[in-house]
């Protein structure tokens, strides 16, 4: 069965810090990746998505994503934290009729 | 309004209460998901809806209920709920699967539910 797994429960960056968070999933085919943010109280929003193509994916907010195939991951990054990004992030792989989502990873920002 | 709307945004129910979520899609969307995400746990889908048919139920227990009249809206009929059922309730809604393959989903803001 798919899955995808997100190994940081929480990370704590420093405003202006780069950061990369990290995903893995479990996939038999080409896979359809997804990441959304979820600040406290709302829904999800989505980042940026992968389903075929450059495995460098740009989405909003300066975010962007690599597919490496061999690795299996579709980690997240961005070169310079703001306060504003401090939420839960959640990976997602398609599976058929639906979304198999990561446990998510919340981020801190110290300034 | 624009995109996938969910009401209320927050709701206090008793156990022997009935009472119903709505969810509405305004992106041309034809297919509508129900998701529970509880306190410290993943994310769990509930119902699926394909052209107002469902097509999954993730087990979930029959006080749980959902309709879905039309591609555009979504309810979740709840009745003699449990402390555990609280949790946030997100909707989604995406284009149906085609090949196999299921589209981008597209949430909503969440309902916030409190049974007592």
């Amino acid at each position: 069965a798919q899955s995808v797994t997100q190994p940081d429960i929480h990370i704590t960056v420093s405003e202006g810090a780069s950061l990369e968070l990290r995903c893995n999933y479990s996939y038999g085919a080409t896979p359809y990746l997804f990441w959304y943010v979820q600040s406290p109280g709302q829904g999800l929003q989505l980042l940026l998505k992968y389903f075929s193509g450059d495995t460098l994916v740009q989405g909003i907010k300066g975010f962007e994503a690599e597919f490496k195939r061999s690795q299996s991951s579709f980690n997240l990054r961005k070169p310079s934290v703001h306060w504003s990004d401090a939420a839960e992030y959640f990976c997602a792989v398609e599976s058929g009729n639906k979304l198999v989502f990561g446990a998510g990873t919340i981020l801190r920002v110290k300034s | 309004e624009t995109g996938v709307t969910q009401t209320p945004r927050h709701l206090v129910m008793g156990m022997t209460n009935k009472k119903s979520l709505k969810c509405e899609q305004h992106l041309g969307h034809n297919a509508m998901y129900w998701y529970k995400q509880s306190a410290k746990k993943p994310l769990e889908l509930m119902f699926v809806y394909n052209f107002k048919e469902q097509t999954e139920n993730n087990s979930v227990p029959s006080r749980f209920s959902p309709e879905c009249p039309n591609s555009s809206h979504l309810f979740l009929h709840l009745h003699t709920l449990q402390p555990e059922d609280s949790a946030l309730y997100l909707c989604a809604s995406s284009q149906a699967p085609r090949g196999g393959r299921s589209d981008t989903q597209y949430f909503g803001p969440g309902t916030r539910l409190t049974v007592l």
